[in-house]
């Protein structure tokens, strides 16, 4: 069965400090790892798609990596509007579902 | 684009009633996903559509539950015989169906069964 585990469940930075974020995964032949934004209340908004290993992609403050077994989101000098619930979540091989970890709640304190 | 847009937010109904959500898909996406979320976790998958061919569908659903596509446009989500267990998130997302392809979430239909 296709699992994410996302790391820390909680994470609180001071504006500035830089960190990552991990999504650990297990799939019968991934197809793709997303990344996803949550704000309270709201839908996911799309931040990147990963496809494979070695694979880096960048916006604004954000990085999305991709290993064989791990995905790691660094976010530099972060600003209180990053303030969020960040997803991550792959896709198979044959299935068109995205399997979804619980997230990361990430608040950043001015 | 205008981004997918769902109809209600939010719908509080008592147990043992029958709802029915609305999801508009981005124009021009082909796939069309239903997810569910619950407090603390990540979405669900439900089900999903290619135009009005309902193609894959998650254990999670239910007899109770059911979705249609008719036209391929817009779809619908009806839960009948609504239990306390219902209440959640239930999102819609939409891609274009070219392959490798993101999906796009609406704002979701909060649905609280008392």
């Amino acid at each position: 069965e296709d699992q994410v585990t996302q790391s820390p469940e909680a994470l609180r930075l001071q504006e500035g400090e830089s960190s990552s974020l991990n999504c650990s995964y297990t799939v019968s032949g991934l197809r793709g790892l997303f990344w996803y934004r949550q704000d309270p209340g709201k839908g996911p908004e799309f931040l990147f798609t990963l496809y494979s290993a070695g694979e880096e992609k960048e916006k604004e403050r954000l990085k999305a990596t991709l290993t064989k077994k791990e995905s790691f989101l660094h976010i530099t000098a972060p600003k209180p509007e990053d303030s969020a619930t960040y997803l991550c979540a792959v896709q198979a091989g044959g299935s068109e579902k995205l399997v979804f970890g619980k997230g990361t709640k990430l608040t950043v304190n001015p | 684009d205008t981004g997918v847009s769902q109809d209600p937010r939010h719908k509080i109904t008592k147990r043992g009633q029958n709802v029915t959500f609305r999801c508009d898909p981005i124009s021009e996406h082909n796939r069309l996903y239903w997810y569910r979320q619950t407090l603390g976790q990540g979405p669900e998958f439900l089900t999903y559509f290619q135009n009005e061919a309902q193609l894959e569908k998650s254990r999670l659903l239910s007899d109770r539950f059911s979705a249609e596509r008719p036209k391929g446009s817009f779809s619908t989500l009806e839960i009948q015989r609504t239990e306390q267990g219902d209440s959640a998130m239930y999102l819609c997302a939409s891609s274009r169906g070219t392959g490798w392809d993101e999906q796009y979430f609406g704002p979701g239909t909060r649905l609280t069964v008392t």
